[in-house]
């Protein structure tokens, strides 16, 4: 199994919602990523938690929470939005977090706050 | 200036010609280097990398590294109108990071 799955795969919240994305992997991986990325730019790091420990906060902002209840799961959170946070977020995974590591990414949930 | 920067595009070369992709980055630090194909409303997947300086060559795909340079190419040769994609260089430092660069978008006319 090669794949990273995300689910929803599309989500419209409101402001006041609150929802999770969910990603999974079964590659053994022992990093995951959460990336955000706007219509026409490059994906932007959020998060990583690496061995199962969040290592890198990117200054993201509290709305955004993220989990990792295991080496295969990892969850994102979402409280009181706002609508510039519409945007596809990625989730990604590593082997580990050498420098050689190459992300293989799950295909997104295209997130709509209105 | 930003730490990795591609050529801006859009870049269109016919069906059959070589496509040249190119990526500057700025931090001496970087040891890994990355393209990964994107195509409209999906995700980033990757399709070459390169670690040491010099060439790589994978199918229709040469990835090319000068580390002196700080400069990373991607050539595709026999290019076909399923390349017309958004190209991400990407480069890794220590930190385990990857850095990407905003994209170069390849259309191949048939």
């Amino acid at each position: 199994d090669t794949e990273v799955t995300q689910t929803p795969k599309h989500l419209v919240m409101g402001m006041t919602n609150k929802k999770s994305l969910k990603c999974e992997q079964h590659m053994g991986h022992r990093a995951m990523y959460w990336y955000k990325q706007k219509a026409k730019k490059p994906p932007e790091l959020m998060f990583v938690y690496s061995y199962e420990k969040l290592s890198i906060n990117e200054s993201v902002p509290s709305r955004f929470s993220p989990e990792c209840p295991n080496s295969s799961l990892l969850n994102l959170h979402l409280h009181a939005l706002q609508p510039e946070d519409s945007a596809l977020y990625l989730c990604a995974s590593s082997q580990g977090r050498s420098t050689n590591e190459k992300l293989f990414f799950g295909s997104g949930t295209q997130l709509s706050v209105l | 200036q930003k730490e990795v920067e591609q050529n801006s595009g859009p870049l269109s070369v016919p069906e059959g010609a070589i496509a040249s992709l190119n990526c500057t980055y700025s931090d001496r630090g970087s040891q890994s280097f990355f393209w990964y194909r994107q195509y409209s409303g999906k995700s980033p997947e990757l399709i070459m990398f390169i670690y040491s300086n010099g060439d790589k060559e994978d199918g229709r795909f040469t990835a090319q590294l000068n580390k002196a340079s700080q400069y990373v190419s991607l050539l595709i040769r026999d290019s076909q109108p399923s390349d017309s994609a958004t190209y991400l260089c990407a480069a890794n430092t220590n930190a385990g990071k990857s850095t990407f660069g905003d994209g170069t978008t390849l259309t191949v006319k048939p």
